[in-house]
């Protein structure tokens, strides 16, 4: 099946520093990407919603300010958690929809935590 | 509002045993409808889907679910469980009137004793 790579899979950093997450596409074009947030013990919330070449489309209660998303290319896509706090601790996921209809496959996840 | 119910947040059971998962979902037409296993800290792995024909699907590692459209349901199964089945189990109903998006069920967190 098509593979979802995330990048990098756990990352640590200081309270007030900006965060990149890569999600990309190996071996097909996506050319819409969802964004995810799973917090312990919970069920996955859905952030937004990419397409290439177009602005992101986000969720109800999620600061586009904060959670900058770039799907610069059919192939990846970019969540940048800006100065993060220890609240924005978790674990993202892509997924990525293939061009053929009904077809979406997800990332491994990113672990983010803010000290 | 689309919705996904899955009425069990923790099930366990004997290893060996069967396993079933309900899952209920909210929406005025056939949705297509997803499986998924997500083992701790890892990303969540495609069991299985439903689109369309028979309502009776069968999935990896042993699993199979079963569409009734009059229950709005879309129970997994499974006659025999591995304790490698321990992990968090995920409905999903993917809507296109609503650009394809994903809703995902609260999860069922499944262990397995030996």
């Amino acid at each position: 099946g098509a593979v979802v790579s995330q990048h990098p899979s756990r990352v640590i950093c200081k309270s007030g520093t900006s965060v990149k997450i890569e999600c990309r596409s190996l071996d097909f074009q996506a050319t819409t990407m969802f964004w995810y947030r799973q917090f312990p013990k919970k069920s996955l919330m859905l952030m937004a919603t990419s397409n290439e070449g177009s602005k992101a489309t986000y969720e109800q209660g999620v600061e586009k300010d904060k959670f900058l998303i770039n799907h610069a290319s059919l192939t990846l896509s970019t969540l940048t958690v800006t100065s993060a706090h220890p609240e924005d601790s978790s674990f993202y996921i892509c997924s990525a929809r293939a061009q053929v209809v009904g077809e979406q496959f997800f990332g491994p996840g990113t672990r983010l935590t803010v000290l | 509002a689309q919705s996904v119910t899955q009425p069990d947040i923790h099930i366990t059971v004997s290893e060996g045993a069967s396993l079933e998962l309900r899952c209920n979902y909210s929406y005025g037409a056939t949705p297509y409808l997803f499986w998924y296993v997500q083992s701790p800290g890892q990303g969540l792995q495609l069991l299985l889907k439903y689109f369309s024909g028979d309502t009776l699907v069968q999935g990896i590692k042993g699993f199979e679910a079963e569409f009734k459209r009059s229950q709005s349901s879309f129970n997994l199964r499974k006659p025999s469980v591995h304790w490698s089945d321990a992990a968090e189990y995920f409905c999903a109903v993917r809507v296109e009137r609503t650009g394809n998006q994903f809703y995902f069920g609260t999860g069922t967190s499944l262990t397995v004793i030996p």
